[in-house]
């Protein structure tokens, strides 16, 4: 059921950016790529999502390569409740299941 | 406000209980679902159910069972016949059957055998 890699954990300074990476090299011209976060003991949130073209909404930007093989999910200025776990999910419209795999767990630091 | 509420947020099972995990939502949503989470790792689905007295297994269905007689709630009871049955359980809802995409979370369920 894994369609992406993710690294399994990343840090980034509070106010910076943080650039997620997402692999997902056999996607399929129907899939979509979503973005959900988990912060520790609550239910996971959606973010944003897209197909082929760049999306950006009040919460965070998302970059798809032109071959979309890979994306990079941006958080423009880091906060410390960003702490979270990442999950980048390849889903085709009409599928039963959001596989949701281990995710990137980023750390926010002061 | 809108959402999905789960109670209890901890539950503790005695060994050969049954035990029921509820989940009620307001947002008018159609599906509705149940994922299990160990530690360190992802969600597993385990049964879904897209409308009103309609629901399908997912990946770990064994020793689960569920119910949606009402739009608004789909309670998950944890039977004797799970062996394993410690994790956090996590429900969610989409607007529309079918389109499983967009999920609304609850804020889980930490189930316990005692």
């Amino acid at each position: 059921d894994a369609k992406t890699t993710q690294p399994t954990s990343m840090d980034c300074a509070e106010g910076r950016a943080a650039n997620l990476p997402c692999n997902h090299s056999t996607i399929s011209g129907n899939e979509y790529v979503y973005w959900y976060r988990q912060i520790h003991s609550q239910g996971p949130q959606y973010i944003i999502h897209g197909l082929k073209n760049n999306e950006t909404n009040e919460m965070a930007s998302l970059i798809i390569t032109e071959d979309r093989k890979s994306s990079t999910l941006i958080l423009p200025h880091a906060t410390l409740r960003d702490t979270a776990v990442y999950y980048c999910i390849v889903y085709q419209t009409g599928a039963n299941n959001l596989f949701f795999g281990t995710g990137t767990r980023l750390t926010v630091i002061p | 406000d809108g959402g999905i509420t789960q109670s209890p947020k901890y539950l503790f099972r005695k060994e050969g209980q049954n035990v029921t995990l509820s989940c009620e939502q307001n947002l008018n949503h159609d599906a509705m679902y149940w994922y299990r989470q160990d530690p360190g790792q992802g969600l597993r689905l385990i049964y879904y159910s897209q409308i009103v007295n309609d629901f399908q297994k997912g990946d770990i269905a064994e020793g689960y069972s569920v119910s949606r007689e009402k739009k608004e709630s789909f309670p998950l009871t944890v039977t004797s016949a799970q062996k394993n049955p410690t994790a956090f359980y996590l429900c969610a809802s989409s607007i529309e059957k079918g389109q499983h995409e967009k999920l609304f979370f609850g804020s889980g369920t930490q189930l316990s055998v005692l």
